[in-house]
């Protein structure tokens, strides 16, 4: 079936250093990539998108790249802060064929002062 | 603003009980989802409904059910708690079926003894 494999599944950076956090998916019929952020006992939710017909997709500090022939993503976050630290989930959605999005197993993000 | 409620923050219950787990949202969104949230897993898709009375399964079904008969309220029945059950559970909505974003509820942490 689907998949969406996310890694690494923790990291540590220094603030101000970047982060980055890469995801394959299986389906080559998905065509949307959204990114969930999930603080510690909150709710996940949407920071950044973007849709397979676009390459990259820029948001202040906050950019996400897809290349669709490797069936690859990726999320960047620049200049980090300690607010960043989080959960951050990368999912896949298919247009066709119904409503599932899939989503990868979680990176755990720390941002040390 | 978008509101996803479930009903519980918290919930404790034993082997063998039958669970109700509700969610509401206020936006007329088509589309409800169930997820659980395990460490190391993510998000997994249990059921989703695109509609009123409409229903799909998920990647793990087994051992829940769901009912949608208002468009606003989506509930997740485990028929028989058992302990593999213990887990954090989201419920999703979306103005569906076009890409948009999914937005979660504040989660239901459901403990099974």
């Amino acid at each position: 079936g689907e998949n969406v494999e996310q890694h690494p599944s923790t990291l540590s950076v220094q603030e101000g250093d970047s982060a980055v956090i890469k995801c394959t998916y299986s389906d080559s019929a998905s065509n949307y990539f959204p990114w969930y952020k999930q603080e510690l006992g909150k709710r996940p939710q949407l920071i950044i998108d973007i849709r397979s017909n676009v390459g990259e997709k820029k948001d202040q500090r906050i950019a996400v790249t897809l290349n669709k022939t490797a069936k690859h993503f990726s999320l960047h976050i620049t200049e980090t802060q300690p607010e960043d630290s989080a959960v951050y989930f990368c999912a896949a959605r298919t247009d066709t064929g119904g409503f599932k999005t899939i989503f990868g197993a979680g990176t755990r993000l720390f941002v040390k002062a | 603003d978008v509101k996803v409620t479930q009903s519980s923050r918290y919930l404790v219950k034993r082997t063998g009980e039958k669970v109700f787990l509700e969610c509401v949202q206020d936006m007329d969104h088509e589309n409800m989802f169930w997820y659980r949230q395990d460490p190391g897993l993510g998000l997994r898709l249990i059921y989703f409904s695109y509609d009123v009375k409409m229903k799909e399964k998920g990647d793990i079904p087994e051992g829940y059910s769901v009912s949608r008969e208002k468009k606003e309220r989506f509930s997740l029945i485990l028929e028989s708690a058992s302990t593999n059950q213990t887990s954090m559970y989201l419920c999703a909505s979306r103005k569906g079926p076009s890409n948009t974003e999914a937005f979660f509820g504040q989660g239901t942490r459901l403990t099974v003894v």
